[in-house]
């Protein structure tokens, strides 16, 4: 069946310093969306993709669909210790929302 | 009002007690979902309910329940639960696929359980 691999599974960033996290997909995605738990916290959701390329931007946050619709990459520039938590790529087939097992960031100050 | 509610935050319950998680949004959506998370996993999906009836069960065991009694409430009845199930239960709402908003859920802040 469908599996979305997500990496790396952690990522220790310098703060200041960029970061890329990656989602990564066996078969071809329909739609592509980023969430984010913070610890303690609950999924939220941060983006949709669903265009081959599509590249979307939130202030430090730029989100990019692949063009074969097969992956997708968060890329974080200048860390804050507000980017700390887990980041997990998620796709949806009608009301089924599967997720990536997750990237979990820490932030050293 | 982006709000799903979860009460209550914390439960702790024996492997013979029965109880009932609730969940409740008010964003007019249509289709209500029951997530289990464990720790340092993503979460996994339990059941869906489109229209207030029960579209989607991950073949989950008949010791948990849903039901959604209106289109703003969904609950998770509990009985006789292991301690493997143990985990941070959350509930999300969406509007219906298919839509333009196509699935973009909200989760409310979870329960998290503990079966002693």
């Amino acid at each position: 069946g469908q599996q979305v691999m997500q990496i790396p599974q952690y990522q220790h960033v310098q703060e200041g310093e960029d970061f890329t996290t990656y989602c990564n997909s066996s078969t071809t995605l329909s739609n592509i969306q980023w969430y984010k738990q913070r610890p303690g916290g609950h999924p939220v959701f941060l983006i949709q993709l669903v265009k081959s390329g599509e590249v979307k931007k939130q202030k430090r946050l730029t989100f990019q669909f692949g063009e074969a619709k097969k992956n997708s990459s968060l890329h974080i520039t200048a860390t804050q210790t507000t980017d700390v938590g887990t980041y997990f790529c998620a796709w949806a087939a009608g009301n089924k929302l599967t997720f990536g097992g997750g990237t979990r960031v820490l932030v050293k100050p | 009002d982006t709000e799903v509610t979860q009460t209550p935050k914390h439960l702790v319950m024996g492997m013979t007690n029965k109880k009932s998680l609730k969940c409740e949004q008010h964003m007019g959506h249509r289709a209500m979902y029951w997530y289990k998370q464990k720790a340092k996993k993503p979460p996994e999906l339990m059941f869906v309910y489109s229209y207030e009836k029960l579209s989607i069960n991950e073949s989950v065991p008949s010791r948990f329940s849903p039901e959604c009694p209106n289109s703003s409430l969904l609950n998770l009845h509990l009985h006789a639960l292991q301690p493997e199930d143990s985990a941070l239960y959350l509930c999300a709402s969406s509007q219906v696929w298919p839509t333009l908003a196509k699935n973009i859920q909200y989760f409310g802040a979870g329960t998290r359980l503990s079966v002693l």
